[in-house]
């Protein structure tokens, strides 16, 4: 089924480890984000990008790297994990252009920094 | 967020029984999406909404947005069980992005918890 992927699902950190978030999409689409949610706060935006090869901060990037070194894949990295890093990532992807056009979001994961 | 306002923050209905959810922006709404997800999973997407007093319904939820594009509410009649989870608003708040010049993703509200009692 066309969508998008996030692996893994679920990851327990130590504080000071360092991991990678895969994000793959099949659809073509331009644009991908990275977002955390956490209690209270709803989804705020990490990083994002408009196109392979490029990234832009969000919201909230310090702590984290992304990369789009392929037009499917929007990577996040945490160089040094934190528990403030405890939280659910979702990936998203838009195809851009004009008009307020879909999102779709990956099932998320859940990633608990100890 | 502050950008976008979600109220209420949680709701518990009766089975059966109608209800609404608001999300408020002082910024102009280029689009209005309503997301549903179950505790512990994704985003399921609801309904998009962009011209000023559009409305759209899917089976028993309708949603809309007012005429100056800075407010929209969910509605869901004669709720059920089905219908618990976490309602969230994503907005797109910059014309630049609906034109197409930018992807600053969405704003999101901090979502409204909703309990359905038998």
């Amino acid at each position: 089924n066309a969508g998008v992927t996030q692996t893994p699902k679920f990851r327990v950190l130590k504080t000071g480890q360092s991991m990678t978030l895969l994000c793959a999409q099949d659809m073509n689409h331009e644009y991908m984000y990275w977002y955390r949610q956490d209690p209270g706060m709803g989804l705020r935006l990490i990083h994002y990008s408009v196109g392979e090869g490029t990234t832009a901060k969000g919201e909230v990037p310090d702590g984290y790297n992304v990369s789009r070194l392929k037009k499917q894949n929007f990577l996040l990295g945490l160089e040094s994990a934190a528990p403030s890093q405890t939280s659910v990532y979702f990936c998203a992807s838009t195809s851009g252009g004009q008009g307020a056009r879909g999102y779709t979001f990956g099932s998320g994961t859940r990633l608990t920094v100890v | 967020s502050q950008e976008l306002e979600q109220s209420p923050q949680s709701l518990i209905v009766q089975e059966g029984k109608n209800l609404t959810i608001n999300c408020t922006s002082s910024k102009t709404l280029y689009g209005l999406y309503w997301y549903k997800q179950k505790y512990g999973e994704g985003l399921i997407f609801l309904m998009m909404l962009q011209k000023g007093g559009e409305e759209k319904s899917h089976e028993k939820i309708t949603a809309k947005l007012d005429e100056k594009k800075q407010q929209s509410s969910l509605h869901i009649t004669a709720s059920q069980p089905s219908h618990a989870g976490i309602y969230l608003c994503g907005a797109l708040l910059n014309f630049r992005m609906y034109s197409g010049g930018g992807a600053d993703g969405l704003t999101f509200g901090k979502g409204t918890h909703l309990i359905i009692q038998p």
